[in-house]
């Protein structure tokens, strides 16, 4: 498995501002996913996050809105830019593992309310 | 492209009693599959994966999950559920090239006493 730590763990957020979330890994990995979880729904990939480039959103997500930090293999960063309350959600860092990477393991979430 | 529907958005069970989540999947390429489980003001926890092999495969905490390749289904079962399994259950598809997961719409579980 994966040791996956985020901060904040929850945070009550002004609407207008931004927020960084950061998520640091045990160990080494080539990929990181950031998801979100809006209140009472399932999870939304956002993006993929590869050490030394950029990262790709998926449809829906742009950068200007969730820009993505990968500075080295055990961290990566998600801001959440110009709050709303639609931004009010989950947010959870994942990476891949398993021989050929083929499991993805969660860390136990960003809860954030925009008030 | 994958997609996943799991049938029962809420499932309520006694204690002691089995139980069966249902989830099916449509793809055009070959997957793996996964149940996830979160528990209330919690995170994600993997309760099992398929990969290969194998059809029937166990979890964590007395689950297991049967994937039928015909039928497109990986059902999740339990023979007798307690209290704690009280959660919101996830299932999950990728394919095999992309690790990204594709997720049903959860299904909560509620275990009355």
């Amino acid at each position: 498995s994966a040791v996956i730590s985020q901060k904040p763990s929850r945070d009550i957020c002004q609407r207008g501002t931004s927020l960084t979330i950061q998520c640091q890994v045990d160990s080494q990995v080539t990929m990181m996913f950031w998801y979100r979880q809006q209140p009472g729904q399932s999870l939304t990939l956002i993006a993929t996050a590869n050490q030394g480039s950029e990262a790709t959103y998926e449809s829906g997500f742009v950068i200007d809105k969730f820009p993505i930090s990968r500075p080295n293999l055990t961290f990566s960063t998600l801001t959440v830019s110009n709050m709303s309350p639609e931004d009010s959600s989950i947010y959870l860092c994942s990476v891949e593992r398993g021989s050929g990477g083929n499991t993805i393991y969660f860390g136990e979430g960003s809860w954030l309310t925009v008030v | 492209a994958q997609s996943v529907t799991q049938l029962d958005s809420q499932v309520p069970v006694f204690e002691e009693a089995p139980v069966e989540l249902r989830c099916n999947y449509s793809s055009s390429v070959s997957v793996y599959l996964f149940w996830y489980v979160q528990y209330p003001n919690q995170g994600l926890q993997l309760l099992l994966k398929y990969l290969s092999g194998s059809t029937l495969v166990k979890g964590i905490n007395g689950f297991e999950a049967e994937f039928n390749k015909s039928q497109t289904s990986f059902h999740l079962r339990k023979p007798s559920v307690h209290i704690s399994d009280t959660a919101e259950y996830f299932c999950a598809v990728s394919d095999r090239k992309a690790q990204k997961l594709v997720f049903g719409q959860g299904t909560r579980l509620t275990i009355n006493p």
